[in-house]
């Protein structure tokens, strides 16, 4: 049973330009969310998905967008890139929160973006 | 403010000792969860532990425990017979029932285990 899958592992992008991050989510789930974990920080909430549609954005400007596909994976876009957007950016999976229970996330291992 | 803190930024315990990591949080929802992760050097978040906050008993898993004192708003993990495995960096985290579906996580706390 495969885990959260995440593409590439490490990138290395100029300021200004754009990048694209891929999660495969864990099999049997349909909720994916995406973090942006700083050095030494917690992760902070980007964004989460569920029946392809956007529904919770965490405080980050528009430059960060996203994608869900009809087989649950997801992708993360990140416009003129920033310095400051240096960071692990993890992708997260679950079965969509319901009143009646909660659902842990389970992470990917990330990927680490390095802009320069 | 914050709504997660955790104010131990390491830990340093030795093999088969126990070991608690704190964590209070701040939150005026009535209907809310509390998350322990683990993250090794690898990157990863692994998920140990979950508490309700209407769940009545404290959540067990394993060698971990969740130390739940409502009144207080603090959720401590307790490891209990810690290995060299268990050194990682670990977070606790909540979800807000009226805020949605994100996790709210700390700063973290580095566990060091040595023989």
């Amino acid at each position: 049973d495969a885990g959260v899958t995440q593409s590439p592992t490490h990138l290395i992008k100029t300021r200004g330009q754009q990048v694209t991050l891929r999660c495969s989510p864990k099999s049997g789930h349909d909720t994916v969310s995406w973090y942006q974990q700083a050095l030494g920080q917690g992760p902070q909430f980007i964004f989460q998905y569920y029946e392809e549609e956007e529904r919770q954005r965490g405080n980050f400007p528009d430059r960060f967008s996203g994608h869900q596909f009809p087989n649950y994976s997801s992708e993360l876009n990140v416009n003129a890139l920033l310095l400051g957007d240096s960071a692990l950016y993890l992708c997260a999976s679950s079965l969509f929160p319901t009143l009646s229970g909660d659902s842990p996330l389970h992470f990917g291992n990330g990927t680490r973006l390095t802009v320069t | 403010a914050q709504k997660i803190t955790q104010t131990q930024p390491g830990m340093f315990v030795q093999e088969k000792e126990a070991v608690t990591l704190d964590c209070t949080y701040d939150t005026s929802d009535p209907s809310y969860g509390l998350f322990w992760y683990k993250q090794p050097s690898s990157g990863e978040m692994i998920f140990l532990i979950y508490q309700g906050s209407y769940d009545q008993q404290n959540a067990t898993e394993g060698r971990y425990s969740l130390n739940f004192q409502k009144a207080r708003k603090s959720a401590n993990l307790v490891i209990s017979a810690s290995q060299l495995g268990d050194s990682a960096m670990y977070f606790c985290a909540m979800r807000e029932q009226q805020a949605g579906t994100a996790l709210i996580f700390g700063k973290g706390t580095t566990l060091s285990v040595s023989s």
